[in-house]
């Protein structure tokens, strides 16, 4: 059971906006700290999508965005592509345990 | 650009200990945490622990008691041992650079499979 709750599986037809959650706690988003997502497309490593809450690096469209409130944070993906489908893990920092880094248990895009 | 691979045998017994090696090239190893992070087959990423070319390190809790990492800075290489494995440490292994300052784990190499079995 991961630290950060995300749901399993979330799915939408090309062009449209879906958004990934990712629920955690006072010991983690919570408590303000930074926010990442990763993609992970088949067979390949996971790749820093959003950082810092909702900063894009170079070279991420513009069609991903994050945002956090309270102990949660989302991923939005607008304008839906067929390359777009693949798992996406949120990340950030605990301070329980000594500290530690946590992720999400991964969501699968589907494109339909 | 920082570009990490990872090196190590990709069969291990259960019981015994499993050794990987990240080298790092394009940046210095004096920069970030080096990190380490696995993926079970089919399952999520699960944070094993970084070290900082002090020497300072930091492990996830679940797994520090069977836990070392290590740096060799001349190398360029950063190094996991994770003793006493069985088939539930069976997963591709990935290192990764983390931001001293803000938390995120970039870039990533392209990951191992180590497999424990008999």
């Amino acid at each position: 059971q991961s630290v950060l709750t995300q749901p399993p599986s979330v799915s939408g037809a090309p062009g449209q906006r879906v958004t990934i959650s990712c629920t955690g706690s006072s010991s983690n988003i919570g408590a303000g700290y930074d926010v990442h997502w990763y993609q992970q497309l088949p067979g390949t490593a996971p790749k820093l999508l959003i950082s810092n809450d909702n900063n894009r690096p170079s070279g991420v469209p513009d069609r991903f965005s994050g945002s956090k409130s309270g102990p949660s944070a989302s991923l939005a993906i607008t304008g839906l592509q067929a390359e777009d489908e693949a798992d996406y893990y949120c990340q950030c920092y605990d301070n329980s345990l000594g500290g530690s880094e946590v992720f999400g248990g991964g969501t699968k895009l589907t494109v339909l | 650009q920082v570009h990490l691979q990872e090196s190590g045998p990709g069969l291990v017994k259960p019981s015994e200990t499993l050794s990987l090696t990240c080298t790092v090239s394009g940046g210095s190893i004096r920069s970030y945490f080096w990190s380490w992070i696995r993926q079970p087959p089919g399952k999520g990423l699960e944070w094993i622990g970084f070290i900082y070319h002090s020497g300072t390190t930091n492990y996830n809790p679940s797994l520090k008691s069977r836990i070392t990492i290590s740096i060799d800075t001349s190398k360029s290489q950063f190094s996991l041992k994770l003793s006493s494995v069985s088939a539930a440490d069976t997963a591709v292994y990935y290192c990764a650079s983390r931001d001293t300052v803000v938390g995120r784990f970039d870039p990533w190499g392209q990951g191992t499979l180590v497999t424990v079995s008999s």
